[in-house]
């Protein structure tokens, strides 16, 4: 157990449905990274939060969203889902100054794995 | 950002020493290396970071020349479980994003 923990681990949904990604930090940490990692693409950085504040933006689409909140989690929502972002989706963080812990790094979660139908 | 070029594939057998060589042209003063192993549907764990010199852990060794070009991540005695993809990142101080290349996929035979 990594200590960061994503849910659910498996989502199937229809092409233009909306879905809720969710990821609880490592306790301490106020960094979260939002990552998409599919065969084609690899792992691509969609968005990272600090502290409840967008900090950086990656390659995400305007159909995707995500926030955290007070109590440092975060959700990463999809919406019109399209067959092509079928993918696994990982949550990751980094310590209390949204650095990476010269003994541990950044900490991933399992990854959730959505399949788009 | 400092792009890294690592080898796409290694192969090597159990009980050897592997050795995965980065290369990071552009490195910034405030950038350090860092190195993490993916297994298939896993999430990138960490292995090692350094900023210049030899940095060791339990699990690996990581070697940085004098002029921060690139840097070799050294696993000793590999066995069929250190199967996995290895990325190497240059990542700027300050809570930046993981940037990750293609990796190099390594494959450990008996």
């Amino acid at each position: 157990d990594s200590g960061v923990t994503q849910t659910p681990k498996h989502l199937i949904t229809a092409t233009g449905q909306r879905v809720t990604l969710r990821c609880s930090p490592r306790s301490g940490d106020l960094s979260v990274y939002w990552y998409q990692q599919s065969l084609d693409q690899g792992l691509q950085f969609l968005i990272q939060y600090y502290n409840g504040e967008e900090r950086a933006k990656g390659n995400i689409l305007e159909r995707f969203s995500a926030q955290q909140f007070p109590d440092l989690h975060s959700e990463l929502n999809l919406s019109s889902l399209e067959l092509g972002d079928s993918a696994l989706y990982f949550c990751a963080s980094s310590g209390p100054y949204g650095t990476g812990d010269v003994n541990y790094g950044y900490t991933f979660g399992s990854g959730t794995r959505l399949t788009v139908v | 950002l400092a792009k890294t070029t690592q080898p796409i594939s290694m192969d090597s057998y159990e009980g050897q020493e592997v050795n995965i060589t980065c290369s990071h042209n552009n490195i910034a003063t405030n950038d350090y290396i860092t190195w993490y192993q993916q297994f298939p549907s896993q999430g990138p764990r960490f292995i090692i970071q350094g900023y210049k010199t030899k940095v060791t852990n339990e699990v690996a060794s990581l070697f940085i020349p004098a002029d921060r070009k690139s840097s070799t991540l050294s696993l000793p005695r590999v066995s069929l479980s250190d199967t996995a993809v290895y990325y190497c990142l240059v990542v700027t101080g300050g809570g930046n994003k993981l940037t990750f290349g293609t990796g190099t996929q390594l494959k450990v035979e008996l």
